[in-house]
């Protein structure tokens, strides 16, 4: 069926440093990936997005990179701040099949001052 | 806008018990959502509706209800309780249109725990 998932559960980084957090996802008839951020005791909130027919968009900070050649997405965030200590998903979704999302495991990034 | 709001953001029940989880979101959008997050794990789909008067299963809807009558609420029914719907509860919104890009907005959850 379906999955989402992360190569890592738990990444840890210096302040200041860049993050990369991965997912890899397994339907390939997906055409819209979503990264959230999750903080503690709160709901997921929207980061970036990107299409398909997309392999890069950038953010403020944040760079998302999707790789559909071995169904990879990666989400990149540029020094790092203790601010982003969170939880991060990545979701998708296929928009011909409806709204709902898949949605991965999650990767807990810590941010070291 | 408020965005999406949901109440009570605790509550303790007793196996058996029933209780309704509030949501009720501002923007006008058309789909709204119902997941449970369990620890550690990520968000499992319970119920969803795409407008008023239309709802449908999502991956784990057992043991829960839905009613959508107004574009803005979408409460959740927990009928009997049971220690295995301990988990926190979000509600989330979005517009959406056939094939467009459009994000899903989270409201800030329901901790939820049946002893």
């Amino acid at each position: 069926g379906e999955s989402v998932g992360l190569h890592l559960p738990t990444l840890s980084v210096q302040e200041g440093d860049n993050s990369i957090i991965n997912c890899a996802y397994s339907n390939s008839a997906s055409d819209y990936f979503i990264w959230y951020k999750q903080e503690s005791g709160k709901g997921p909130q929207f980061i970036i997005d990107i299409r398909s027919n997309m392999d890069k968009r950038q953010g403020q900070r944040v760079t998302v990179l999707l790789n559909k050649t071995v169904k990879h997405l990666s989400l990149q965030i540029a020094a790092t701040q203790p601010g982003d200590s969170a939880v991060y998903f990545c979701a998708e979704k296929n928009t011909e099949y409806g709204n709902k999302l898949v949605f991965g495991a999650g990767t807990i990034l810590r941010v070291k001052s | 806008n408020a965005g999406v709001t949901q109440t009570p953001k605790f509550r303790i029940l007793k196996i058996g018990q029933s209780m309704t989880l509030q949501c009720t979101q501002d923007m006008n959008h058309n789909y709204m959502y119902w997941y449970r997050q369990d620890p550690g794990m990520g968000l499992k789909l319970i119920y969803y509706s795409v407008g008023a008067g239309i709802t449908d299963k999502g991956e784990v809807p057992n043991g829960y209800n839905v009613s959508r009558s107004t574009t803005e609420d979408f409460p959740l029914r927990l009928e009997l309780a049971a220690p295995s719907q301990t988990s926190v509860y979000f509600c989330a919104s979005s517009y959406y249109r056939t094939k467009a890009r459009d994000t899903q907005y989270f409201g800030p959850g329901t901790r939820l725990t049946v002893l």
